[in-house]
């Protein structure tokens, strides 16, 4: 069974700061990797996705990839209050469904 | 990118009665897939539905609870059936745009009493 696995938090950092959310997935296979922001009461949304090993940046969120270890991280650098939210990782092998890790609640203090 | 209206956004149901979910995509999709996140939880996947064919129930769910809609490619229907207050949670359907992204609904939050 495909897994995705990430610590369920939450993780606190203070405002200015680098959050540092990690995600480790089981099938080797996996080619594309994601990670959605999901604020409370509201639906899962794409904030990021990277599909070859290395680092890949978008304004303040990195995503890093290291397929061997077959592991993905998103850093939110200056970290803001606003990114107060859970943060799913999810992994797709090509024909066949996206499995979502449970999520890790982090929370920016002021 | 998919844009995914979902209907109703939430609604309070007496037990033992049944709702029925709605969900419309602007485009064509192979699949729609439906979950259930209960409070504090993350995504369970429901079911995958197929146009022209029954749904795919995964462990845990079965036809008869959860019967589930596909006439066409851009909509979807699932119902909760019989009702129980464990039934309380938010119902998400998404679809997957193959390696590009999966897109979700704006969920249904759902209060059994």
């Amino acid at each position: 069974q495909k897994e995705v696995e990430q610590n369920s938090g939450p993780l606190s950092v203070p405002e200015g700061a680098i959050a540092s959310l990690n995600c480790t997935y089981s099938d080797r296979g996996s080619q594309s990797f994601f990670w959605y922001r999901q604020y409370s009461g509201k639906s899962p949304e794409l904030i990021m996705s990277i599909y070859s090993n290395g680092d890949k940046e978008d304004g303040r969120f990195t995503a890093q990839l290291n397929k061997a270890s077959q592991y993905v991280s998103l850093l939110i650098r200056d970290s803001q209050p606003s990114d107060s939210a859970t943060y799913l990782c999810a992994v797709n092998t090509y024909g066949q469904n996206f499995v979502f890790g449970p999520g890790t609640r982090l929370s920016v203090l002021p | 990118s998919a844009v995914i209206s979902q209907k109703p956004s939430r609604d309070i149901c007496q037990r033992g009665t049944s709702l029925t979910i709605q969900c419309q995509v602007d485009s064509q999709v192979t699949m729609m897939f439906w979950y259930r996140q209960q409070p504090g939880q993350s995504l369970t996947l429901i079911a995958t539905a197929n146009q022209g064919s029954e749904a795919t129930y995964e462990s845990g769910f079965v036809i008869d609870k959860f019967p589930i809609s596909r006439p066409n490619l851009t909509f979807s229907t699932l119902t909760v059936s019989n009702m129980s207050p464990e039934d309380s949670s938010i119902y998400l359907c998404s679809v997957e745009l193959g390696e590009v992204a999966a897109f979700f609904g704006q969920g249904t939050r759902l209060t059994v009493v």
